[in-house]
This record gives structure tokens, C-alpha cells and sequence, in this order.
């Protein structure tokens, strides 16, 4: 089944305490994004990835990092979480940019 | 001013009602455009591409009006499964793989 997978689905973490969200595709898929969705603001793109050791910023990359090592993989890593990353966060990869997304379940973070 | 613009609605419509909603975008040089759905704590998923001279999948038409920069959604007789919140997504190349997501309008089907 062609799918988006992140993993935890849900997190508590306490601030300053890294962790990472991860994000695997089965689709071959060259473009892979993560969006961040919080209320009143709607979704908007951290990262993306246009193929393998591809990235780059997007509307909002202040406080995280990603890496493309491989196709299939696009971890979320955040160095140093604090309250205000609070949000449900949701994996995406496609063909390429210009085609449509598909979104793994989403990720809700808690940072306290 | 946002780059892309939704009603968020709510908009309550008895069943077998149309319902229309907008998105309006600022980028003149957006070339790709997708209408999203996404229900209560669950990932977008896409409900159709929105081409140029307008396409229809069974009670959905979406249109796309370059000159004014909107695009439109459609949906007639609408159900009672059709409530959600609907995303607007506009995708403009000059910028890299800038995707925008509008922040959505959300649709109340009542019986």
C-alpha cells in the first residue's frame, strides 16, 4: 500500500530535549516536505526536499532541521524544542513539486 | 495581505444544498493549484487538481480564474459525508517549490 509514515504520532516532550519525527514514503517519490498546521494559520512548509541531499527552507525553518540521506527518508529533527513548536506537524512527499502531495497521519507535538 | 486567502466559514448547508467557496491568491506567477480535504485531526488529502479550463469530478467542479487570481469550488447536492475543512493550495515555480496552503474553510452539512 503506497503510503506516508511518521512516527511517534504523539509526543510530549519538556523544552531543550532533542528529538526527531520521522518520515519514510514507499512511493519512490522525489520531493518530500514537512508542513507544520496550527489554528488560524493553517499549514505551513518548514522543510522540503527536492531528492536525495536536496534541501531547502521554507516559510517557517526557524528551530528545526532536516536531512535527505536517502530517497525514502525525511527525518524532523528539532535541536532544542520549545513551547511555541507546539503543533501538529505533517510529512508530505510527491512526484516532483509541481504534482499532488501525499501526507502521512500527522505528528502532534507537545513541548513543555 | 496573505499570499493565498480562504473564507474559513463555517459555512452550515442543509443536505442536497450547492455550496460554492473561493481562494484567492497574490502570486501572479502561481502555476499549479489543488483543492485539499482535510477532516477533524486528520492529514489533507488531495480532493482535485484544479486545471485552467476548469474540470468536474462528479459534484465537484473547480474552476480557475487567472485574470482575477481566484480559483473556485463547487459541490452539488451536497452530503452529509462532504463536511470538513476545505484547503486551497497554490504552487508558484519562480520560487523554487514554494507551496501555499490557504487556511482552509470549513463545511457543515446538516440533515
Amino acid at each position: 500500500e503506497a503510503q506516508v509514515t511518521q512516527n511517534p504520532r504523539y509526543l510530549i516532550t519538556v523544552t531543550g530535549k532533542k528529538l526527531t519525527v520521522t518520515c519514510s514514503q514507499n512511493m519512490n517519490h522525489e520531493y518530500m516536505s514537512w508542513y507544520r498546521q496550527d489554528p488560524g494559520l493553517g499549514l505551513r512548509q518548514i522543510y522540503y526536499s527536492m531528492n536525495v541531499e536536496v534541501t531547502d527552507k521554507g516559510d517557517v525553518p526557524e528551530g528545526y532541521k532536516v536531512s535527505r540521506k536517502e530517497k525514502r527518508n525525511f527525518p524532523l529533527i528539532l535541536e532544542s524544542p520549545s513551547p511555541n513548536q507546539t503543533s501538529l506537524y505533517f510529512c508530505a512527499s510527491g512526484r516532483d513539486s509541481r504534482t499532488e502531495a501525499f501526507f502521512g497521519q500527522g505528528t502532534r507535538l507537545t513541548v513543555v | 495581505r496573505k499570499e493565498v486567502e480562504q473564507d474559513p466559514g463555517p459555512f452550515n448547508v442543509p443536505e442536497g444544498a450547492t455550496v460554492a467557496f473561493n481562494c484567492t491568491y497574490s502570486n501572479s506567477a502561481s502555476q499549479s493549484f489543488f483543492w485539499y480535504r482535510q477532516d477533524c485531526r486528520k492529514e489533507p488529502k488531495l480532493l482535485m487538481s484544479v486545471y485552467s479550463s476548469g474540470n468536474e469530478d462528479g459534484r465537484f467542479t473547480a474552476q480557475l480564474n487567472r485574470a482575477s487570481q481566484y480559483i473556485s469550488l463547487l459541490i452539488r447536492d451536497s452530503k452529509l459525508s462532504d463536511s470538513a475543512t476545505y484547503l486551497c493550495v497554490v504552487k508558484a515555480y519562480s520560487s523554487a517549490s514554494k507551496i501555499i496552503f490557504g487556511s482552509g474553510t470549513r463545511l457543515s452539512i446538516r440533515p
